[in-house]
């Protein structure tokens, strides 16, 4: 019963590829995101999505495309896959009513490596 | 733009002891949320402690308080009592864009030591 669950949590792929994480909450939460954290620990926004509308998309490279095909649900799509790209993306919900007051839960996140 | 500033990359203390995490933010809006949230070495995110701006009284949760002055766009965390398992980054976070988005500090790494 994990609240916001990532599939995979560890993927390893060539340069080139395209690959998908998955991403499911059972919160009943209306707003999901996608984050980076890269080799520093630095945590920054990527995609964030409200009621499967798209709300934020933080310059972010056309090979990413989340998508998003219930409110339960947000996955991430990567074409392409470079070396930069290697990093642990971590999938958060929450509820949102515009004030900002409610907590984000985050999944376990998933590391990417590409060679 | 909203920043957010963690000044010390690494601390230590000793199991115990109280320790002061500090954070400085900048922003332009007058109402916002501030949050702590740890990293342990298992990777996952774990809110620690959360602030709305327009409280002036101090948030606290258990061994974890903060200490938070408005003006000075400040937001220290103070762990009292430290344990092992206090160990781990601990990030900053200010909530903007109405609530859709975090936006991190680079983090702190804390080292709990017996």
């Amino acid at each position: 019963d994990t609240a916001v669950s990532q599939t995979p949590k560890y993927l390893v792929t060539q340069m080139g590829n395209d690959k998908s994480i998955k991403c499911e909450q059972n919160l009943g939460h209306d707003t999901m995101y996608w984050y980076k954290q890269d080799s520093k620990k630095f945590l920054k926004i990527m995609f964030s999505y409200n009621n499967k509308e798209l709300i934020i998309n933080e310059t972010v490279p056309n090979r990413f495309s989340p998508k998003s095909p219930d409110k339960a649900h947000l996955n991430l799509h990567i074409n392409s896959l470079e070396l930069g790209d290697s990093a642990v993306y971590f999938c958060a919900s929450s509820l949102a009513d515009g004030t900002g007051r409610f907590e984000a839960f985050f999944g376990q996140g998933t590391r990417l490596t590409v060679v | 733009a909203q920043t957010v500033t963690q000044s010390q990359p690494e601390m230590s203390v000793q199991e115990a002891e109280t320790v002061t995490l500090s954070c400085t933010y900048d922003t332009s809006e007058s109402n916002y949320y501030l949050f702590w949230y740890k990293q342990p070495p298992s990777r996952q995110m774990i809110l620690v402690i959360r602030q709305e701006a327009y409280k002036q009284q101090n948030a606290t949760e258990n061994r974890f308080s903060v200490n938070f002055q408005k003006a000075a766009k400040s937001f220290s965390l103070k762990i009292s009592d430290s344990q092992l398992g206090d160990t781990a980054m601990y990030f900053c976070a200010f909530m903007k864009n109405s609530g859709y988005a975090l936006n991190f500090g680079k983090g702190t790494s804390l080292l709990v030591t017996p």
